[in-house]
């Protein structure tokens, strides 16, 4: 399996909800991380998991949760968004946590498109 | 920092023509170096990669050679079809030290045409 996987593909969520996304591989990759896409921009990363351990947290509003529970998922919990936090959101997993490895490269899934209204 | 700086688009070619997407880099060290296409309303997809100086990466026609002395990795192909439109972007993968961090550049979008 070289897939990256996410669900919902289509989320639509009101300012008051509680909503998750949900990333999954089964390539045995020990890195994870969520972006997050603007129309016409490239991802900004947003967080990275190395060994199931938070390592990366790029100053992301605390509305925004992200979770791990295994090598393989990992989650991000949605809570009192705001409109503008409408964007495609794309996990990836990388094999090799370490920078410079030869497992660098990271592996996206199709995305999460998230509005809120 | 690091920083990529791409060719501005969006790049309009007919079917069979020569493309060059133009990609400089600034970075510490040795990068490793990555294009990767988004094709309309999916995530992104690996294109092509070089992890040293000289090296060549290569796919689906596409190529690109990291070049050290002028910090470079431009992309290339000889002849593009119509579906090859889409937004490609260069990447560099730089060191925060336990685990790995992409910079992108903006992204260029490649339109091809009959």
């Amino acid at each position: 399996d070289t897939e990256v996987t996410q669900t919902p593909k289509h989320l639509v969520m009101g300012m008051t909800n509680k909503k998750s996304l949900k990333c999954e591989q089964h390539m045995g990759h020990r890195a994870m991380y969520w972006y997050k896409q603007k129309a016409k921009k490239p991802p900004e990363l947003m967080f990275v998991y190395s060994y199931e351990k938070l390592s990366i947290n790029e100053s992301v509003p605390s509305r925004f949760s992200p979770e791990c529970p295994n090598s393989s998922l990992l989650n991000l919990h949605l809570h009192a968004l705001q409109p503008e936090d409408s964007a495609l959101y794309l996990c990836a997993s990388s094999q090799d946590p370490q920078a410079g490895g030869p497992g660098n490269e990271q592996f996206f899934g199709p995305g999460t498109r998230l509005t809120v209204l | 920092g690091d920083s990529v700086t791409q060719m501005e688009g969006p790049v309009t070619l007919s079917e069979e023509a020569f493309l060059t997407i133009n990609c400089t880099y600034t970075a510490t060290g040795y990068p490793s170096l990555f294009w990767y296409v988004q094709y309309p309303g999916e995530g992104l997809q690996l294109l092509l990669k070089a992890t040293k100086a000289d090296d060549k990466g290569s796919n689906k026609g596409f190529e690109a050679t990291y070049r050290k002395e002028t910090t470079s990795f431009h992309l290339e192909k000889g002849s593009v079809q119509v579906s090859d439109s889409a937004v490609y972007f260069c990447a560099l993968h730089g060191n925060t030290g336990t685990a790995s961090k992409l910079t992108f550049g903006t992204g260029t979008r490649l339109q091809v045409t009959l």
